[in-house]
């Protein structure tokens, strides 16, 4: 059972670059969300989703866009890549149910030059 | 508004000593609340949650939270510590009904000396 799936794990752009972050679930979890860790601010929502074709933006959406047209899938895009999007990025996934824990990746490496 | 408050930002313990982390929310109702740990290198791993009842919950590797309304608390704690619980813990709420935003304290990282 592998559960999240974050690809890749480490990634350098320049400024300006697009990219897309991959993120697949296979334990069929309607919510799936992304976030960005950064040093002293914890984990900071930036998008989610309640199933496939919704998505909702969270704390930080700026700069990053979602698209959820599997169950399985939730990709987040950095259409235009800047220096204050370096980061290490988390995917989560769970049921549909505001007490259920999220299952998370092991998360990606960004470094936006 | 919700809010997540861990007040300390590193904690180092001796092995063998007892542990205790301190989380704070703000909430209007009983809130839905988790403790995570994560290892360098990882993602976050439920330690343990509280949704209602028995406000002493246990977690894994031998963790326990002891949720207090009066002191809008939730504090980790282990009795004896051992080098492989160095790690950072994250507190974390969930969301008010409808919104699933939910929201993580900035994290104590714990450092433990042999």
């Amino acid at each position: 059972n592998a559960g999240v799936t974050q690809t890749p794990k480490f990634q350098v752009l320049k400024t300006g670059q697009s990219m897309t972050l991959q993120c697949a679930q296979d334990m069929n979890h309607e919510y799936m969300s992304w976030y960005r860790q950064d040093p002293g601010m914890g984990l900071r929502l930036i998008h989610y989703s309640v199933g496939a074709g919704i998505t909702d933006q969270g704390e930080v959406p700026n700069g990053y866009n979602v698209s959820r047209s599997t169950t399985e899938d939730f990709p987040l895009r950095l259409l235009s890549a800047a220096p204050s999007q370096t980061s290490v990025y988390f995917c989560a996934s769970s049921p549909l149910a505001v007490n259920q824990p999220q299952h998370f990746g092991d998360g990606t490496r960004l470094s936006i030059l | 508004a919700q809010s997540v408050t861990q007040p300390d930002i590193h904690i180092t313990v001796s092995e063998g000593a007892s542990l205790e982390l301190r989380c704070n929310y703000s909430y209007g109702a009983t809130p839905y609340l988790f403790w995570y740990v994560q290892s360098p290198g990882q993602g976050l791993q439920l330690l343990l949650k509280y949704f209602s009842g028995d406000t002493l919950v246990q977690g894994i590797k031998g963790f326990e939270a002891e949720f207090k309304r009066s002191q809008s608390s939730f504090n980790l704690r282990k009795p004896s510590v051992h080098w492989s619980d160095a790690a950072e813990y994250f507190c974390a709420v969930a969301p008010t009904s409808g919104t699933y935003k939910y929201i993580f304290g900035t994290g104590t990282r714990l450092k433990v000396l042999a």
